[in-house]
């Protein structure tokens, strides 16, 4: 089956300071990605979607200037938490669609963010 | 929009048997999936149901009444790995290749 990867798996920061999770699609192409946080004992909520080529689209309440989404290519999509705060420690998921079976994604691992 | 329930906790023996309700209001329906999800890791895909009926998959199994926007999650034959929280989730939109809306999961925790 397809594998979607993470980068890194954990992460801890000091608070101002930004950070970069990767999201790879490691054997499919993949022209939009998903963007997930889950807060501890809390169900995954979907930030934003992630489109190769165009702007992301952000999920009301999620601001798009502190969670930056780029798309770069069919296989890597890039979230970055700028001016990290404590709020922001959480677990970040990545998942791409399944396009052989229309409703169904590929997850990956996650990150762990510890924001200090 | 999509609005989904499911209990907070559950807890069973070893070797027992439990049912995981989720209840879902949806604008549209495309599916309904059930997940499960140890603690610190991502979701694992366990069923997928568009039509009525139970559907089977070795231990597991996964009911679904669209007209009643009901769904449940059979564990038979309960283990210890299975203690972990289970995600019923639906597409957000009616397309190929949308998101997933989750329900909020029930931790099942499974004792000897």
């Amino acid at each position: 089956g397809a594998v979607v990867s993470q980068h890194p798996s954990w992460v801890i920061c000091k608070s101002g300071t930004s950070v970069k999770i990767e999201c790879r699609s490691l054997d499919f192409q993949a022209t939009t990605m998903f963007w997930y946080r889950q807060f501890p004992k809390q169900s995954l909520m979907l930030m934003a979607t992630s489109n190769e080529g165009s702007k992301a689209t952000y999920e009301q309440g999620v601001e798009k200037d502190k969670f930056l989404i780029n798309h770069a290519s069919l296989t890597l999509s890039t979230l970055t938490v700028t001016s990290a705060h404590p709020e922001d420690s959480s677990f970040y998921i990545c998942s791409a669609p399944d396009l052989a079976a229309p409703y169904e994604q590929y997850f990956g691992p996650g990150t762990r963010l510890t924001v200090t | 929009g999509q609005n989904i329930d499911q209990p907070t906790e559950m807890t069973a023996t070893e070797g027992a048997i439990v049912q995981i309700n989720c209840t879902y209001q949806t604008s549209g329906f495309n599916g309904l999936f059930w997940y499960q999800q140890h603690a610190g890791e991502a979701p694992t895909f366990l069923s997928y149901n568009v039509l009525d009926g139970l559907e089977e998959k070795g231990r597991f199994s996964s009911f679904l009444s669209r007209s009643k926007g009901y769904s449940y999650l059979l564990l038979k034959e309960l283990q210890m790995k299975d203690s972990a929280s289970y995600l019923c989730a639906v597409p957000l939109r009616d397309q190929a290749g949308t998101a997933l809306i989750f329900g909020k999961g029930t931790t099942l925790s499974v004792s000897s």
